[in-house]
């Protein structure tokens, strides 16, 4: 099975801050990657699919960037709204499906 | 709107068995492959099992083979996930999630909680 590791585990930061999340593979997944923010007690919401491409309704301040086996998710000018636990996901070799452990971004 | 809405979830002992439901509004269910995934208690994502549009074609994690089944009505726009041999491990909030077609997760249920204790 395909490993998923996010780094950092956790992070601190403050409103109006830039952001970077990375996530890697243990094998290339070429741009089979998926990122989802999830808020504590509800489902997770996906924002990037395909490593790049934003879903719709989803803030531009959110991107994402990367191919083969490093990939990060970059919030640009973090609003309150945006402190959450986030996931990467790879849909390249399925099943199955494998998440990284999740990022927890905290008000600084 | 797309709508999601899970149900059957439950405390129920280690041997048990619990049928957890999933039903779908506002898309195409009969053309979507359909997923569950599965949260601990304070833990992160593991996918649980899959399903084709027709039903045809089933898939699941190596933790729950053999002790689970997903299956699908599409004429009720109702998807299930059979749980049987219920162990401890198998505890935690299930979510029914539907895939794009870049195969993301775009659209989850709010989760249904089970419990497997003694």
């Amino acid at each position: 099975d395909i490993q998923m590791t996010q780094s950092p585990s956790s992070l601190s930061a403050s409103v109006g801050d830039r952001v970077t999340i990375t996530c890697r593979a243990s094998q290339s997944i070429r741009t089979y990657l998926n990122w989802y923010q999830q808020k504590p007690g509800k489902a997770p919401k996906l924002l990037i699919y395909a490593a790049s491409s934003l879903q719709g309704g989803v803030p531009s301040r959110f991107s994402g960037s990367g191919s083969g086996t490093d990939f990060t998710l970059t919030i640009n000018s973090l609003q309150p709204e945006d402190f959450a636990t986030y996931y990467c996901q790879q849909s390249y070799t399925t099943p199955p499906y494998t998440f990284g452990q999740g990022t927890k971004l905290e008000i600084k | 709107e797309v709508q999601l809405v899970e149900s059957g979830g439950g405390l129920d002992q280690p041997g048990g068995s619990l049928r957890l439901s999933c039903a779908a509004s506002g898309f195409t269910f009969s053309n979507s492959w359909m997923h569950w995934v599965r949260q601990g208690p304070g833990k992160g994502l593991i996918w649980v099992s899959r399903i084709n549009s027709d039903g045809g074609i089933t898939n699941y994690a190596d933790s729950v083979k053999g002790r689970f089944t997903i299956s699908r009505d599409n004429a009720e726009n109702t998807l299930y996930l059979q749980m049987n041999s219920l162990r401890a491990e198998d505890t935690g909030v299930y979510y029914c999630v539907r895939v794009n077609a870049a195969d993301a997760f775009d659209f989850w249920g709010q989760g249904t909680m089970v419990t497997v204790s003694s």
